[in-house]
């Protein structure tokens, strides 16, 4: 089946820095969505983007589904942004998660 | 707040048991998911309804079964629990009927416990 790889696993910032979360997927997918998951545990869709660059304040993604990627940029953290981030692919009605981006920011 | 409501929030019981988690949908939302999350399985997805109707199976055990009622909110059956079925389990609603193909809304999930 498909395979759906998220990196880096775990990263560390500071409040204020960008950082750039990827998801590569191993074969051509219907589309794309990124969630966040919240240290409470709540999961909130970020974007639906099987193709091309979104963009939802400080938070934009960038799919270029012919080389089988997605980019999530988060720019000027806030603590608020710690969580796990995860990417979701839809392959043959299946939905297929990666293990996620744990992402700390820290005050 | 999603607008997505799932009952109850926590749940413990004991190994062989039977167990219902129901979810009602966004209002306006046809479509129904459901999810597991567990420590060492992380998120799967388990099955989507529409209106209704099954749509898709992703990694569902046989010993589980979801439904979705003509009001459209949705239950989902786990029986002969193990104690690997511990997890936290999400519903999430979207508006359309293609499987994964438009954003999708999730409530805060059911944490179930077996012991």
């Amino acid at each position: 089946g498909i395979q759906v790889e998220q990196s880096p696993p775990d990263l560390i910032l500071q409040e204020g820095a960008n950082s750039t979360l990827r998801c590569n997927f191993s074969d051509s997918v219907n589309n794309l969505q990124w969630f966040h998951q919240n240290p409470w545990g709540q999961l909130i869709n970020l974007f639906y983007i099987p193709s091309g660059t979104k963009q939802n304040g400080r938070l934009s993604a960038t799919t270029v589904a012919t080389e089988r990627y997605s980019l999530l940029y988060i720019s000027s953290s806030q603590t608020t942004d710690s969580g796990v981030y995860f990417c979701a692919v839809n392959r043959d009605d299946k939905i297929i998660f990666g293990k996620g981006t744990r992402l700390h920011i820290l005050p | 707040d999603s607008g997505v409501t799932q009952t109850p929030k926590h749940l413990i019981t004991a190994t062989g048991q039977r167990v219902t988690l129901r979810c009602s949908p966004r209002s306006g939302d046809l479509s129904v998911y459901w999810y597991q999350q567990s420590l060492d399985q992380g998120l799967q997805f388990l099955i989507h309804y529409y209106n209704g109707e099954e749509r898709a199976k992703g990694n569902i055990l046989e010993r589980f079964s979801a439904q979705q009622f003509p009001d459209l909110h949705s239950e989902l059956n786990l029986s002969s629990l193990e104690l690997g079925d511990s997890a936290l389990y999400f519903c999430a609603s979207s508006v359309g009927s293609q499987t994964g193909n438009q954003p999708q809304h999730f409530g805060d999930g059911t944490r179930l416990s077996i012991l």
